[in-house]
């Protein structure tokens, strides 16, 4: 079966200091990769999407960036953090643009 | 993507069924309806998806009017672990983008 990981599962970090966080998904060949983001009592908000290595599409302009280096590993990054770029960052895949996505089970980012 | 509209909250006992109602009257006809539910601190769950006809699986059942415009996500027998917020989606067959709104949440009490 497809298991999706996200690490880390908290993370606090200051104004200014990069990111690096890392979704992998197992079981699955040539997954749909998205990052989404969902502040404090909102709804998600979808930030980039993959359909294939080095395949990025933002939806979003923003502090951040994406890579997929691998097949099964999404990447989300960020030179200087912002306090506005605090909240929780889901990792999700889908076998086709058509299909459920599935979530995993996020980090939470606190930016100090 | 078409707006959905869902009530904020609502209640359920344990052990019945838990009516959880959509109001989508901007849906088109290449959209589906999908729910998600998303328990405190984890990530949104996938439960089900549907175009035109009633759908059920091992989570749920989900109930779309003849003409679209709305519909019931049931979970059969609710426990406290089914506490959540549930959101509805709507969106188009070829499209990547789930629109997630505030969603209901229900809470399952003993």
């Amino acid at each position: 079966s497809q298991t999706i990981h996200q690490w880390p599962a908290t993370l606090v970090q200051p104004v200014g200091s990069p990111l690096s966080l890392e979704c992998t998904v197992e079981g699955t060949s040539n997954p749909n990769l998205y990052w989404y983001r969902q502040a404090a009592g909102r709804g998600l908000q979808l930030l980039f999407y993959s359909v294939g290595i080095g395949q990025i599409s933002s939806e979003v302009p923003q502090n951040l960036s994406a890579s997929r280096p691998q097949d099964r590993q999404f990447i989300l990054s960020s030179k200087k953090l912002l306090l506005s770029d605090s909240g929780f960052y889901l990792c999700a895949w889908s076998v086709h643009t058509n299909q459920p996505q599935h979530f995993g089970d996020g980090t939470r980012l606190s930016i100090l | 993507d078409a707006k959905t509209t869902q009530p904020p909250s609502m209640d359920c006992a344990e052990g019945r069924a838990a009516n959880l109602p959509c109001n989508h009257s901007t849906i088109s006809g290449n959209e589906y309806v999908y729910w998600y539910r998303q328990i405190h601190s984890q990530g949104p769950q996938y439960i089900i998806h549907g175009l035109k006809n009633n759908e059920t699986n091992e989570m749920a059942s989900l109930i779309i009017t003849e003409d679209r415009k709305s519909s019931t996500l049931i979970l059969p027998h609710a426990t406290l672990r089914d506490t959540a917020v549930y959101y509805c989606i709507v969106r188009v067959v070829q499209g990547g983008k789930l629109i997630f709104g505030q969603g209901t949440e229900l809470s399952v009490k003993p």
